[in-house]
């Protein structure tokens, strides 16, 4: 099973800031990485998928990098409504597997 | 537009099994792409369960699988969630999700029910 480890847990930042969020992986899952957003008492938002593609719909602000067993969420300027929480999740072998998240907060 | 609505019991009792159906609309679930469910216990992370073609092929999460159940019913465009044997570990938010690749098993999830608490006490 992969394990997804995202750092840090809590990410303090101001509206307008730039923030930078890190999910690694135990083994290589190639460019086979999904970002999600989740705000309170909703479901997941897809954000990213194949480690660089933003969703449809899904605001410029937002890019994804990485591959292999490194991948990084930017948010270029944080707008109110993007302080949630943030899951990665690898999809490149069984079981598909979740990071533990990071909070986003003011 | 692609909808998902998790449907069920809110309480299940210990030993007993939680079922859980998910309604689309749509999409015809037969024509293609793949359903999975996913839990969130209270304050937690997220767990993926399991997944069913529209064919009825099924992935299962190992740590699960002996109690895990995932079926298709296409005449009424739904998919359901088996899982016996439940204890307080299983209390959760389930959601069922479409995962995003037409052809592929086991990929991101681009579209999600709202999600239902299920609480297992006596």
């Amino acid at each position: 099973e992969k394990v997804m480890t995202q750092s840090p847990a809590t990410l303090s930042v101001s509206p307008g800031e730039r923030a930078t969020l890190s999910c690694r992986a135990s083994q290589s899952v190639n460019n086979n990485l999904a970002w999600y957003q989740q705000k309170p008492g909703q479901a997941p938002r897809l954000l990213i998928h194949a480690a660089s593609t933003r969703a449809s719909g899904i605001p410029a602000r937002f890019s994804g990098s990485g591959s292999g067993t490194e991948f990084t969420l930017t948010i270029s300027s944080l707008q109110s409504e993007d302080f949630a929480v943030y899951y990665c999740q690898q999809y490149n072998n069984w079981p598909l597997t979740f990071g533990q998240g990071t909070k986003v907060e003011i | 537009q692609v909808h998902l609505q998790e449907s069920g019991p809110g309480l299940v009792k210990p030993s007993e099994t939680l079922s859980l159906t998910c309604i689309v609309s749509g999409y015809s679930i037969s024509s293609g792409y793949f359903w999975g469910w996913i839990r969130q216990p209270p304050g937690k992370g997220l767990e993926w369960i399991g997944t069913i073609s529209h064919s009825g092929d099924t992935y299962y999460i190992p740590s699960l699988k002996s109690r895990v159940t995932i079926s298709l019913d296409t005449s009424k465009n739904q998919f359901s969630l088996k899982l016996n044997s439940v204890t307080a570990a299983d209390t959760a938010v389930y959601y069922c999700a479409r995962e995003q690749d037409i052809s592929v098993a086991g990929t991101s999830f681009d579209y999600w029910g709202q999600g239902t608490l299920a609480t297992v006490s006596s």
